[in-house]
């Protein structure tokens, strides 16, 4: 059973500091990675999605790392600002049919003005 | 391009009442999902539609069912509600070859 963790569970940081979140999972035959933001009481928007065949993906200030092997993904975000406050979630399908997604319970991001 | 579009918003039922959810997919999706997300949880796979039939299913009674209709819109049902139904239930649609996922906005269930 795939099993998703994401650490560290809240983040507090201000205003134009970079940070990493970190995500990792426990069986490495997955077929993609997907990272979310969550604002809260709302849906989830896709921030970026990593093949497994992949190592990064970048947009604009954020860039996602993938190790498949370790089962380690980070999220690396650029010069924050208050507007990334959300919880940012990872998803991962399973390799044989890149359906049914499993969630970490994210990170709550706040950023200080 | 519209995206995902759940209705109602928001809800509130009674324990022991019946509820339908409602989701248009986002256009060019054909398969749907449904998740359940506790406050402060990440969200957790209910089931999947493809082409009108339950694809793959998750760890839900009996009382959580679905249906896809032809134009890909689907709908969720939830029997004898509990005091535990209360989330918010994402759906999900992809395109045929398995690219991103993209959510709605969610309704928000609550169970008194």
């Amino acid at each position: 059973k795939q099993e998703v963790t994401q650490i560290p569970a809240a983040l507090s940081v201000p205003e134009g500091e970079n940070l990493v979140l970190n995500c990792s999972f426990t069986d490495s035959a997955i077929y993609n990675l997907q990272w979310f933001r969550q604002d809260p009481g709302k849906g989830l928007t896709s921030l970026l999605l990593i093949q497994s065949s992949q190592r990064e993906q970048t947009s604009g200030r954020l860039n996602a790392s993938l190790d498949k092997s370790s089962g380690r993904s980070t999220l690396y975000i650029a010069a924050s600002q208050p507007g990334d406050s959300a919880t940012y979630l990872c998803a991962v399908p399973p390799e044989t049919s890149g359906s049914r997604l499993t969630f970490g319970e994210g990170t709550q991001l706040t950023v200080n003005p | 391009d519209a995206g995902v579009t759940q209705s109602p918003t928001h809800l509130i039922k009674t324990r022991g009442q019946q509820v339908t959810l409602r989701c248009s997919p986002k256009s060019g999706h054909d398969t749907v999902s449904w998740y359940q997300q506790a406050l402060g949880q990440g969200p957790q796979f209910i089931f999947q539609y493809y082409e009108e039939e339950e694809r793959q299913r998750g760890n839900f009674p009996d009382r959580f069912s679905g249906h896809q209709f032809p134009n890909y819109s689907s709908e969720l049902n939830v029997n004898a509600l509990l005091l535990g139904d209360s989330a918010l239930y994402l759906c999900a649609s992809s395109p045929p070859s398995w690219g991103p996922y993209t959510f709605g906005s969610g309704t928000r269930l609550t169970v008194v």
